[in-house]
């Protein structure tokens, strides 16, 4: 059973880069078995996909966001790492890392992390 | 993109009855459906993937059907823990562009 946990600031300055990281256990960021995303939810409101990156290394993101986001994997620590560029108040959001399982309906997030706020102000 | 579409926003069940929770989808998304429930202050949790595929613990009063663009997912028995906000979640596409509904809330009457 995976466990997944948000970290990084809770307020970022608009027009900055926002950074978090998600700290997977139970099991490795590494393994064939699992792809890893990252979805956010505005205050009071539905579910918005931002991207996924799979073991591969291969990323497939939201083209709502216009390139503004990258995402990587640190095999050694079994961490995964959202930036979001150029932040304005249209992302401020509780953000979610979440993984599936590969192989049958592979797509459907089975594992999500707490979550953690992100404001934007200056 | 392919746009999600849930009905009723919201629904008022009595605990014990059966509440029925409807999903559209713009386009074919074969049976590539998810759906997840969201208790007050916590993570979405899966409850049903490969559109009536049930996930683990999840009980059997849980039951999702459909295929292509209509989906159900049928609560039977209602438990007081069952009243929460219920998303579908689309991963039909590739490359992924998965698309959200904008959830039922399921309330008690």
């Amino acid at each position: 059973q995976l466990q997944l946990q948000e970290s990084g600031p809770g307020l970022v300055n608009p027009s900055e880069t926002l950074s978090l990281t998600c700290t997977v256990s139970g099991g490795s960021i590494n393994s064939h078995s699992y792809f890893w995303g990252w979805i956010r939810q505005p205050p009071g409101k539905g579910l918005e996909w931002i991207g996924n990156i799979y073991y591969s290394g291969n990323t497939h993101n939201n083209p709502s966001l216009r390139g503004r986001v990258s995402m990587s994997v640190d095999t050694s620590r079994n961490q995964l790492s959202l930036r979001l560029a150029s932040v304005t108040a249209a992302d401020v959001a509780i953000y979610y890392c979440a993984s599936g399982r590969h192989g049958y309906s592979s797509g459907r997030y089975d594992f999500w992390g707490q979550g953690t706020l992100v404001t934007v102000s200056s | 993109e392919i746009v999600m579409t849930q009905s009723p926003v919201t629904m008022s069940v009595s605990p014990g009855e059966t509440a029925t929770l409807s999903c559209r989808a713009s386009q074919n998304v074969n049976n590539n459906l998810a759906w997840y429930q969201q208790r007050p202050g916590q993570a979405p949790r899966l409850l049903i993937y490969g559109a009536s595929s049930r996930a683990t613990d999840i009980p059997a009063r849980f039951s999702g059907s459909g295929s292509g663009t209509e989906f159900t997912l049928t609560i039977s028995s209602l438990q007081s823990e069952d009243f929460a906000i219920y998303y579908c979640h689309q991963y039909n596409d590739w490359p992924p562009k998965f698309t959200f509904g904008q959830g039922t809330k399921l309330e008690i009457k």
